[in-house]
């Protein structure tokens, strides 16, 4: 089946590193993507990865795939007041025509 | 510019009303989605064209009717609003139906 989920809330402080985590099903998934989405606003890709790679940075984020065990992590260093929106991650399935599946979001809270 | 568009930003109807969201994309992407975004911030894709022709349907009620005009637009019509459809609605393009998605803005629809 298709499905992915993440927890639904994270507040870290200030200056602090974030980790948010996920799982997804398929096994056929190609790429994995981290999206955010800030209050009232649409998604904005920050970073994806390829299937058959293990860890991807990119600035203050650090993406871990873990495909045995189908576990996709994303690691904000030094979290920020910005940083605060949704998380999501999504699943791009193979098969006819891709789909991308999302999970269910994570709300990032960063406090003083 | 805008890449992705979606009009209106904002819709509020009554229950039975048919109404209708548009979208358009100047990124000369061959692929464009329909994204439903419930209370819950939980996102799922509805509908997938490439080149003018559907190729997703996921289980949608039939009340919900897209139509592509050409390969830079994809209307949302539906008839017979009921509750349940109050949402944010996620217009997406892609080069491809592989490609990296890019989202508009979402359109909040609220059925009263």
């Amino acid at each position: 089946g298709e499905d992915v989920e993440q927890s639904l809330f994270l507040s870290v402080r200030e200056g602090d590193s974030s980790v948010i985590n996920c799982t997804y099903t398929d096994s056929s998934s190609t790429y994995l993507y981290w999206y955010k989405q800030e209050p009232g606003a649409g998604l904005q890709l920050l970073t994806y990865i390829f299937s058959n790679m293990d860890m991807k940075q990119d600035q203050r984020l650090t993406v871990l795939l873990n495909k045995k065990d189908k576990h996709l992590s994303l690691r904000i260093a030094d979290t920020q007041t910005g940083d605060s929106a949704i998380y999501f991650c999504a699943s791009l399935v193979s098969g006819g025509y891709n789909k991308l599946i999302f999970g269910a979001g994570t709300r990032l809270a960063v406090h003083p | 510019d805008t890449a992705v568009s979606q009009t209106p930003k904002y819709l509020v109807t009554q229950m039975g009303n048919d109404k209708s969201i548009k979208c358009e994309q100047n990124l000369g992407h061959d692929t464009m989605y329909w994204y439903k975004q419930d209370s819950k911030k939980f996102l799922k894709i509805m509908f997938s064209y490439n080149n003018k022709e559907l190729i997703i349907n996921e289980t949608v009620p039939n009340r919900f009717s897209p139509k592509s005009p050409d390969k830079a637009h994809l209307n949302l019509h539906i008839n017979s609003l009921e509750l349940g459809d109050s949402a944010v609605y996620f217009c997406a393009s892609s080069q491809d139906p592989n490609g990296e998605l890019f989202f508009g803005e979402g359109s909040r629809l609220t059925v009263l």
